[in-house]
């Protein structure tokens, strides 16, 4: 499975909009990109799944160039309840049935 | 979005016991669950894959007679930890898909704290 790199850590105010990228150089033909958020002492909860370009939601958006060896979760004016710890995952996530590998994450605080 | 829960969604126990804890799909069917573990401040690691009907898979490092996963439905899971001592204490969490949804997500429990005196 790809290995995925994301900051630590990402402060922002609330009103902003928070970019979250995620390097996967080692990405292959089949792998999907997922975001989860998992706020503390609760589960991860599924943000948004692309492929290539760009997807968005209700939730977020995410981008994804061209050689997808990146991708870029953006959060559209956040408040201080999407403080949270943000995961980047890549595999052939399609189906779902996948079993997933979490990195580090982004721990994301929003500043009032 | 479907819905998973766990029971129950904390534990204390002293050590030497087993501990028994519930995965459920409550409004689909999985025939796959995923159990993980996390430590405080640190990621999900997988503990091991439950499949309906056979025996779970078990990531490397998990012991499987310790962490017994029965999976006797398609909509329920059980994570056993047997004989607990102090290091087995963290947030347990089990996963699962909508196999009728046609999307790439899994659902995951809200977690159960096992703390093991």
């Amino acid at each position: 499975l790809a290995k995925t790199t994301q900051p630590i850590s990402m402060d922002s105010y609330e009103g902003q909009e928070v970019n979250i990228t995620c390097s996967h150089n080692n990405i292959a033909t089949n792998d999907y990109i997922t975001w989860y958020q998992q706020f503390p002492s609760q589960g991860p909860r599924f943000i948004i799944q692309g492929y290539k370009t760009k997807v968005t939601n209700e939730v977020a958006s995410l981008f994804i160039p061209a050689d997808r060896k990146s991708s870029t979760l953006s959060l559209p004016r956040v408040s201080l309840s999407d403080t949270a710890v943000y995961y980047c995952l890549v595999g052939p996530y399609a189906r779902g049935n996948e079993k997933l590998t979490f990195g580090t994450g982004t721990r994301l605080t929003i500043i009032p | 979005g479907a819905v998973v829960s766990q029971h129950p969604s904390w534990v204390i126990c002293k050590s030497g016991t087993s501990v028994k804890i519930e995965c459920r799909s409550l409004d689909f069917q999985a025939t796959t669950m995923f159990w993980y573990r996390q430590f405080p401040k640190q990621s999900l690691m997988l503990m091991a894959t439950s499949n309906e009907g056979s025996k779970a898979t078990y990531e490397q490092g998990v012991e499987k007679d310790k962490f017994l996963i029965n999976h006797a439905s398609l909509t329920l899971s059980t994570l056993t930890v047997t004989s607990a001592h102090p290091e087995d204490s963290s947030f347990y969490i089990c996963s699962a898909r909508d196999q009728g949804s046609g999307r790439g997500e899994q659902f995951f429990g809200p977690g159960t704290r096992l703390t093991v005196l």
